[in-house]
């Protein structure tokens, strides 16, 4: 299934790096979302983009900033990292906000050095 | 404050026996119900669904079952299958609720299922 990419697969950073994470649906969904999933946690909902608008912010500090440029892409850029920023970062899409059933990508492995 | 949890964090099961995974939630305005299914290394795969306004959904080996009033929902697979072992989450949204809530899913932990042969 290739309907959800995510690059890269794994990154290592240092704290006063910036890198972006990737997000490409093939689906012709019109909702997408990141989700970050930290060691022995439940998946946690950072951002939500509607018709390539923002609808929720999840109390995402401000290190995260994701970008929708359209429909079928999302990223997330990332700056000034702490190490507890460390997870896996998934991405998913959706035919729209009202529809439940969301397809994820596989993964950015993130490791904050 | 979680609003959907998996109390089991493992499950393991015979070949061609039944895995029952089990969920509960809190929230009462919850009201489409999910299950994915996480092999290491991969995103979740979305596997089931049901809406509350029904108790049961069948496909193939899989069925969810929902009792609302004890706010619990259940996963079925029958027969099992040394390939079903992965990582299963319970996920839930308020669907007619508006607001932010509308399009969120909120997740369990997880349960690991493993299925030997």
């Amino acid at each position: 299934e290739t309907g959800v990419t995510q690059t890269p697969r794994h990154l290592v950073m240092g704290m006063t790096n910036k890198k972006s994470l990737k997000c490409e649906q093939h689906l012709g969904h019109n909702a997408m979302y990141w989700y970050k999933q930290s060691a022995k946690k439940p998946l946690e909902l950072m951002f939500v983009y509607s018709l390539e608008e923002r609808v929720e912010n999840n109390s995402v500090p401000s290190r995260f900033s994701p970008e929708c440029p359209n429909s079928s892409h999302l990223f997330l850029h990332l700056h000034t990292l702490q190490p507890e920023d460390s997870a896996l970062y998934l991405c998913a899409s959706s035919h729209d906000r009202g529809r439940a059933e969301q397809y994820f990508g596989p993964g950015t492995r993130l490791t904050v050095t | 404050d979680q609003q959907v949890k998996q109390n089991s964090p493992s499950l393991s099961v015979q070949e061609g026996r039944i895995s029952i995974l089990n969920c509960d939630y809190t929230n009462s305005m919850f009201d489409y119900f999910l299950w994915y299914k996480k092999y290491p290394a991969e995103g979740p795969t979305f596997l089931i669904s049901i809406s509350s306004i029904k108790d049961k959904n069948e496909d193939g080996r899989f069925t969810v079952f929902l009792n609302k009033s004890a706010k619990h929902l259940s996963l079925h697979i029958v027969p099992s299958q040394p390939g079903d072992s992965a990582v299963y989450f319970c996920a839930a949204s308020a669907i007619n609720a508006g607001g932010t809530s509308y399009g969120k899913l909120t997740f369990g932990q997880g349960t690991i299922l493993t299925v030997h042969p």
